[in-house]
């Protein structure tokens, strides 16, 4: 069965510093979503992204962070300087076609970022 | 505003007994409410949604919209069981979900 994977599994990294978490969703889905869950509490949602372009997107999905998807396959996620609180565990999604219900998301398994 | 709440953190059961894990939500229009359950070292994965109307690992939920509320049932727990929980909603024709906070579910022998 098909399945959304994420790399790395663990990124450490300094405040300030860019990072790139990378999600390969399921090849034929056509919706992709990143959510994220700092430790002890809910999962959020951050962005979707439809047709190349960001469908709709959370307020935490601030400046600082952007979203790609380079090569139609791979879908990464960007925080251009990490804060402290950026800290989490990120998780991608995907789903099909959703055009007047809400379609089955997949969830890759997360990457946890830890900003130090 | 969208918002789920599931008021129990952790629901400690013994094996055979019933399970029901408490959602509760707000939102004003046409929400579509989904349960997703994460086992342990597992990804988040669709457990039923409520147009689906289906029973799934011999659990149910129902969506009462008059008490906006949507909680999981199991008449008879197992350990296997034993997961992370998660409600969540959306609305129809948009494809964000919003989660709530989740319940550990931990079924003893």
């Amino acid at each position: 069965e098909p399945e959304v994977t994420q790399t790395p599994s663990h990124q450490v990294t300094q405040m300030g510093q860019e990072v790139i978490l990378r999600c390969v969703p399921i090849s034929n889905h056509l919706y992709f979503y990143w959510y994220r869950q700092i430790l002890g509490q809910k999962v959020e949602f951050l962005v979707s992204f439809y047709n190349n372009e960001i469908s709709e997107k959370s307020e935490i999905f601030d400046d600082q962070f952007s979203v790609e998807r380079p090569d139609g396959s791979n879908f990464t996620l960007k925080i251009r300087s990490t804060k402290l609180e950026d800290s989490a565990m990120y998780f991608c999604a995907s789903s099909g076609k959703g055009i007047t219900s809400t379609d089955t998301q997949y969830f890759g398994p997360g990457t946890r970022l830890t900003v130090l | 505003a969208q918002r789920v709440t599931q008021p129990e953190k952790l629901l400690s059961v013994f094996k055979g007994a019933p399970v029901e894990l408490k959602c509760n939500y707000s939102y004003s229009g046409s929400p579509e409410l989904f349960w997703y359950v994460q086992y342990s070292r597992q990804r988040l994965q669709l457990l039923l949604r409520h147009i689906s109307r289906e029973s799934i690992k011999g659990f149910t939920a129902d969506l009462n919209k008059g008490e906006t509320s949507f909680h999981l049932k199991k008449p008879f727990a197992q350990e296997e069981d034993s997961a992370m929980y998660y409600c969540a909603l959306s609305s129809r024709g948009f494809q964000k979900l919003v989660f709530g906070t989740g319940t550990r579910l931990l079924v003893s022998p």
